[in-house]
């Protein structure tokens, strides 16, 4: 399987601050995916892309969240003004040839 | 939207037991996919399975595509499989939904010594 990697680990981030989380895939790979896990529930998808746009998004996935590719390899998530509700742990995904592979994670909390 | 439900929610086990977890979808898809969910958070692959068998060390799974469920099987259960397993599934629209996977609950399992 190809490594996906995500960074920061960790992002604590004050109420009204925008934060940008990065997903670094080794590969090259054209489908591209964000999922969100509220601390103690169930992983859930907020956004696919592909071709270098969005192809489909979830109802969570408001006008608040936008992503990228801005230099061909990085895939970026940037929430704008966030709120309480956005602590969570946030997972970067990649196509391969047959299971879709996630990142390690990025735990955000907002304070 | 497809739903996802697993079962047992909680599973307890004894070191040395084996286990049966199982996964039920609501529609035909191309994709499933079983995770474990370590204690720091990360979703660690363990089985590509839409349909068939397939067994890697202790865990086995197998996926019944057209009745619509999977199970993975832990025999030999060891402390270090603690954790939640969720079963995700997608991929009945073809394009990128083969990678818009809809997770279960998952089962929190915990195997104590």
């Amino acid at each position: 399987e190809p490594e996906v990697t995500q960074t920061p680990s960790h992002q604590v981030t004050q109420m009204g601050q925008e934060v940008i989380l990065r997903c670094v895939p080794i590969s090259n790979h054209l489908y591209f995916y964000w999922y969100r896990q509220i601390l103690g529930q169930k992983v859930e998808f907020l956004v696919s892309f592909y071709n270098n746009e969005i192809s489909e998004k979830s109802e969570i996935f408001d006008d608040q969240f936008s992503v990228e590719r801005p230099d061909g390899s990085n895939f970026t998530l940037k929430i704008r003004s966030t709120k309480l509700e956005d602590s969570a742990m946030y997972f970067c995904a990649i196509l391969w040839t047959g299971p879709c592979t996630f990142g390690s994670g990025t735990r955000l909390t907002v304070v | 939207g497809i739903q996802v439900e697993q079962s047992p929610p909680d599973l307890i086990l004894q070191e040395g037991a084996n286990s049966t977890l199982r996964c039920n979808f609501s529609d035909s898809v191309n994709n499933l996919q079983w995770f474990h969910q370590n204690p720091w958070g990360q979703l660690i692959n363990l089985f590509y399975i839409p349909s068939g068998t397939k067994q890697n060390g202790r865990l086995s799974a197998t996926t019944v595509a057209t009745e619509r469920y999977s199970l993975l099987y832990i025999s030999s259960s060891q402390t270090t499989d603690s954790g939640v397993y969720f079963c995700a599934v997608g991929g009945n629209a073809g394009g990128t939904s083969y990678g818009k996977l809809t997770f279960g609950q998952g089962t929190i399992l915990t195997v104590h010594p």
